[in-house]
């Protein structure tokens, strides 16, 4: 099992410019996640699915939207980015609610993000 | 106000040393405590999750202690490895809420 996978590893933008991130995981787990990673702060929550065709926002969605179109995959796009939005974004896979004690989330490698 | 406080926010030891890693919280309703282990340039990887009822946890050569009336867990390594180089992550959820500290990043020289 490949496990998380994220696509792409490292990318460039100028601001304005749009793109899609790609989360791809093979545990068939109903829950996922994005997360931004910045230094000095937490992993905050972008936007979250608990199962195909869902999406919610999270602690900071701003900027941001999402698909979960099918179970496996959970797309993060960017509409217009901005150099507030560069980061490293970070996909995570349960086969738990957040909510269960034993939920344990499994963590892509991440996608790191510079916009210029 | 939620958070997660980590101490010390850095650390230096000698590889065959063992060390303590601490996180304070403030985070209310309590569900779970958990520490995760993050390699450079990876994502994190769960190390343990501590209910309210456990007080200590371990897995392999790291032991997790909660003191859910302070408010207070930390995180033993034991016999230190270059390996166990990494940023230390701890999160402490309210159920649906998670609540992720900064980090210890911890450097095991030879």
């Amino acid at each position: 099992n490949a496990g998380v996978t994220q696509t792409p590893k490292f990318r460039v933008l100028k601001t304005g410019q749009s793109m899609t991130l790609l989360c791809a995981q093979d545990m068939n787990h109903e829950y996922m996640y994005w997360y931004r990673q910045d230094p000095g702060m937490g992993l905050r929550l972008i936007h979250y699915s608990v199962g195909e065709g869902t999406t919610a926002k999270g602690e900071v969605p701003d900027g941001y939207n999402v698909s979960r179109l099918k179970k496996q995959n959970f797309l993060l796009g960017l509409e217009s980015a901005a150099p507030s939005q560069t980061s490293v974004y970070f996909c995570a896979s349960s086969p738990y609610p957040r909510t269960e004690n034993k939920e344990t989330q499994y963590f892509g490698p991440g996608t790191r993000l510079l916009v210029l | 106000k939620n958070q997660v406080e980590q101490s010390p926010q850095s650390l230096i030891i000698l590889e065959g040393k063992n060390c303590t890693l601490q996180c304070n919280y403030t985070v209310s309703p309590f569900s779970n405590l958990r520490w995760y282990k993050q390699d450079t340039g990876r994502g994190p990887v769960s190390l343990t999750i501590m209910t309210f009822s456990e007080n200590t946890k371990s897995n392999g050569r790291y032991t997790a202690t909660l003191d859910a009336d302070t408010k207070q867990s930390s995180l033993h390594i034991t016999a230190s490895q270059l390996s166990d180089s990494a940023s230390y992550i701890c999160v402490v959820t309210t159920g649906n809420q998670f609540y992720f500290g900064t980090g210890t990043s911890l450097t095991v020289i030879p």
